[in-house]
């Protein structure tokens, strides 16, 4: 049963343009998502998170929208950097319990 | 400044054997969260330890697996009588807190489990 989803395996961008990263789930539990980088052969990198008493955080290049009537969360990256060229997991976790979910993340590749 | 450290990085075993991960915290931390991602899946939990204590097991399969992390040492998952199906990447992460608001799960670089 997979409450977060990435319905994009992959996505390919211009560098300097603006990437979008799409991110949907389904338990109307969840109240705090977080993004993660990985590289190939390392762990996950913590990007940026949000709470849900917001609808938006930023972070340099990075901004995360939330929108909670639409279940639906999103990772926009401006300008687009050949080093961004990662694959991009979405977490959710709720109030209750221990553990985060995960989407099965979005291979992301910048075109230089 | 060491981060999460996760040994042996690639570990290969025989079915029917058994594999130990081994997970060392960034220092400081002394909750752990072991993750498993199967191939062209994302990361699902298994198991959330703290010191001398399982907190959250609800992701472990309930045969042949188990964790803990003693009070001194790293944390160890353990999978006896390994099949192929549990091929896979295993990761390990660490926090100060329970990673949610407070802190977030900083993860090993991971260790890739293949039974032959």
């Amino acid at each position: 049963d997979q409450q977060v989803k990435q319905n994009s395996p992959s996505l390919s961008v211009q560098e300097g343009r603006i990437s979008i990263l799409n991110c949907d789930y389904t338990n109307s539990m969840f109240d705090y998502f977080l993004w993660y980088k990985k590289y190939p052969a390392e762990g996950p990198t913590f990007l940026i998170s949000i709470s849900s008493i917001k609808d938006k955080n930023e972070d340099g290049r990075f901004t995360v929208f939330l929108n909670k009537s639409a279940k639906h969360l999103s990772l926009h990256i401006v300008p687009s950097q050949p080093g961004d060229s990662a694959v991009y997991f979405c977490a959710a976790s709720r109030n209750t319990g221990n553990q985060f979910y995960f989407g099965t993340g979005t291979s992301l590749t910048v075109i230089p | 400044n060491a981060g999460v450290m996760q040994n042996p990085r690639h570990l290969v075993r025989r079915r029917g054997q058994e594999a130990r991960l081994r997970c060392s915290p960034m220092k400081g931390h002394s909750h752990v969260y072991w993750y498993r991602q199967l191939p062209e899946e994302g990361l699902k939990f298994m198991v959330y330890l703290q010191k001398e204590n399982i907190i959250d097991e609800s992701g472990m399969p309930k045969e042949r697996f188990s964790a803990e992390f003693p009070k001194e040492g790293p944390s160890i998952l353990r999978i006896q009588q390994v099949v192929r199906g549990d091929s896979a990447a295993y990761f390990c992460a660490s926090s100060l807190a329970w990673g949610r608001t407070t802190d977030t799960q900083y993860f090993g670089p991971g260790t890739r489990l293949t039974v032959l």
